[in-house]
Parts: structure tokens; sequence; C-alpha cells
């Protein structure tokens, strides 16, 4: 069955400070991946996403993931957090080749970003 | 463009009572899917729709819950009776096609507590 590790459940940052988010899935054959994003009081929207091509793909508001096929990894980065990426980050993969198969999801990264 | 939609937005309930969920896809997204998030843990498939057909329902506790989707359009999640366990939120997502190439859409969320 596919699964998704999220390694860190809570993450306390500075301001300006670099963040990187682990994510390793479970899974055998090609994938499409996500990053979703949880801001307080808000919906589940979508950071990021990869599917094929260049393995680094830059998302909204200065995101950015790698997907390591041999590491079975896609983390996610930012250079300098701000006080407002305060949020859930939820990684979440879906078999390449069966459509409409729903998001499996970690269990997410709480980051907590102080001023 | 409108988001996708769900009322109520909170819902307390004693155990053994029903309780209801309705969700409004974003306009033209032929994919809904019902998902629940018990806290702590990232959202979970329940069923999935393209159109008015369920065409994943392996996770939906079907001896108490059940939804549908008349017409292809809006969807209801039941669940009857409630238990002390199924307090959750209950997220509804759509997506414009079945591909699994497209991202999918997440409403507010249902947050249900089951007294």
């Amino acid at each position: 069955a596919q699964s998704v590790s999220q390694h860190n459940h809570h993450v306390i940052l500075s301001e300006a400070a670099s963040l990187e988010l682990g994510c390793n899935y479970s899974y055998g054959g090609t994938v499409n991946l996500f990053w979703y994003v949880q801001y307080p009081g808000q919906h589940l929207q979508l950071l990021l996403k990869y599917f094929s091509g260049d393995p680094l793909v830059k998302g909204i508001k200065g995101f950015e993931a790698e997907f390591i096929k041999s590491k079975f990894s896609f983390n996610l980065r930012k250079p300098s957090v701000q006080w407002s990426d305060t949020a859930e980050y939820f990684c979440a993969v879906t078999p390449a080749n069966q459509a409409g198969t729903a998001l499996i999801f970690g269990k997410g990264t709480t980051l907590s970003v102080s001023s | 463009e409108a988001g996708v939609v769900q009322s109520p937005r909170y819902k307390i309930i004693e155990k053994k009572q029903p309780v209801a969920f309705w969700c409004n896809p974003i306009s033209g997204h032929n994919t809904l899917y019902w998902y629940r998030q018990n806290l702590g843990q990232g959202p979970e498939l329940l069923i999935r729709y393209e159109n008015e057909e369920a065409v994943d329902d392996s996770q939906l506790p079907k001896d108490r819950f059940s939804a549908e989707r008349l017409k292809g359009v809006d969807s209801t999640l039941k669940i009857q009776p409630a238990e002390l366990g199924d307090s959750a939120v209950y997220l509804c997502a759509s997506s414009p096609d079945p591909g699994g190439y497209s991202e999918q859409f997440f409403g507010p969320g249902t947050r249900l507590t089951v007294l």
C-alpha cells in the first residue's frame, strides 16, 4: 500500500531562517507529488506539484521542492521563511497512471515562525 | 471563481444521532472527493465520484456512512448513527478531470464533534 512519511511533526523557526521539510513516500511505480498548505483558519491549498520533467519544482510564495527518485523523497524548501508561513504543511502522492486516484497524505508538519 | 462550498462548518451532535454534510464543488468539476481528517493526521479518502458515479468507495464504512451525488453536481455525506470515533473534519474536494494531472481543490471542511 502507498504511504507518505513526513519526518518533522512540529518545526519552530525564526523569521529569515531557512526551511526544509522532509517527505518520503512508499510506492514502487511512477508518482505525482504534491505539497499542500493549510494556513490557520483556512482550507487546504496547493503549494506546488511534480508530475514529470525537471525534478526541482517551484511553487507559490517562494517555496520549492526537489524530487529525488532514488530516495523516494520530495522535500520542501524555502530559503527564508516569514511569519506568514506559519501553517500546517502536507505532502501527498498519487500513482501517476491511475486516473483520478485520491491523494495519499502524510500526517503533516506544523511550522511555527516567530517574528 | 467560487471555491468548493461546504456546510455546515461546524456540527455538534450526540452519539447515535444522524448527521449530514453538504458539498458544492467548483462549477464544471466532474470529480468530487470526500476525505476525513482526524486530529493530527492527514486527510484520508472516504469516497470519490466521477460525475454521479461512485468509482471508489472502498474506504467508506458502509454500515453507517452513505453518500450521494445526484445529477453529478453537489453531494451529501451522511452518517447514521454517529459514533464517538466519527469526530473529525470532513473535507470535500473537486477536480476538473479524472486524469490525476489536475489539482484537487479543497473546501473549508465540516468539523464534527460527537459527544
